[in-house]
């Protein structure tokens, strides 16, 4: 099963406007973190916004905001009054609890991402 | 201050060939993680580094991928024998902190563009 699921393969959206971005999770770890990375073109991972799971609000960075539903283990990015330079891939992404036994990291595991175009 | 850069930026190698990308991480970041971006995907975990210690290469795909770090600073990934599906971006992040535990977000190079033809 896939852990972290964004089933919009595009979307578009008119510079002014909102948007939404959609990011499912599966994770039995009741410690769990959330994020959102932007991809522009150029290829660099933009860290937008992180989410803990014991955060009692939704998370918010300047235009991103994070509508955070942990029974409904929903993410979703908003984006409000979007600008051309928003035009870009973007991933939703979860850290687990590493296992103990193994001593490995709290990696991200991503989502395979969104192409998100806002139109002039 | 300098962000994570990563080096060469793109590389073409010939099937068969041996590829060293490398990683200088933000100074004093405890945490480095590679990872692979195939073509339209995100991307996977390769493994981690906290300081000079490999603490988890479970992502490695194969024994022909062999990473190092071994003054907690700067790291190489090599891959032996290349093959046509190496073909990847291959992304370095670090971390202020201990990848174990804690928070915080994870900064990222700007990725190696590999092609094997």
């Amino acid at each position: 099963a896939q852990k972290i699921t964004q089933t919009q393969p595009g979307m578009f959206v008119q510079e002014k406007e909102a948007v939404t971005l959609d990011c499912t999770y599966d994770t039995s770890d009741p410690s769990y973190g959330l994020f959102w990375y932007k991809q522009p073109s150029s290829g660099e991972m933009i860290f937008l916004i992180y989410q803990g799971s014991y955060d009692q609000q939704n998370a918010t960075e300047g235009r991103y905001s994070l509508n955070f539903q942990k029974a409904r283990k929903s993410a979703n990015l908003v984006i409000s009054a979007s600008q051309l330079g928003d035009s870009a891939m973007y991933f939703c992404a979860m850290r687990e609890a590493p296992s103990l036994s193994s001593g490995s990291a709290r990696q991200l595991t991503f989502g395979s991402g969104t192409q998100l175009t806002v139109l002039p | 201050g300098a962000g994570v850069s990563q080096s060469p930026r793109y590389k073409v190698a010939k099937r068969g060939q041996d590829v060293a990308l490398r990683c200088d991480p933000i100074s004093g970041h405890v945490s480095l993680f590679w990872y692979q971006q195939a073509l339209g995907q995100g991307p996977e975990f390769l493994t981690y580094f906290q300081n000079e210690a490999q603490l988890d290469k479970s992502g490695l795909p194969s024994d022909r991928f062999f990473a190092e770090r071994p003054e907690g600073s700067v790291s190489t990934l090599k891959i032996q024998r290349t093959q046509q599906e190496d073909s990847a971006v291959y992304l370095c992040a670090s971390s202020p902190r201990d990848g174990t535990s804690g928070e915080g977000e994870q900064y990222f190079g700007p990725g190696t563009r590999l092609t094997v033809t």
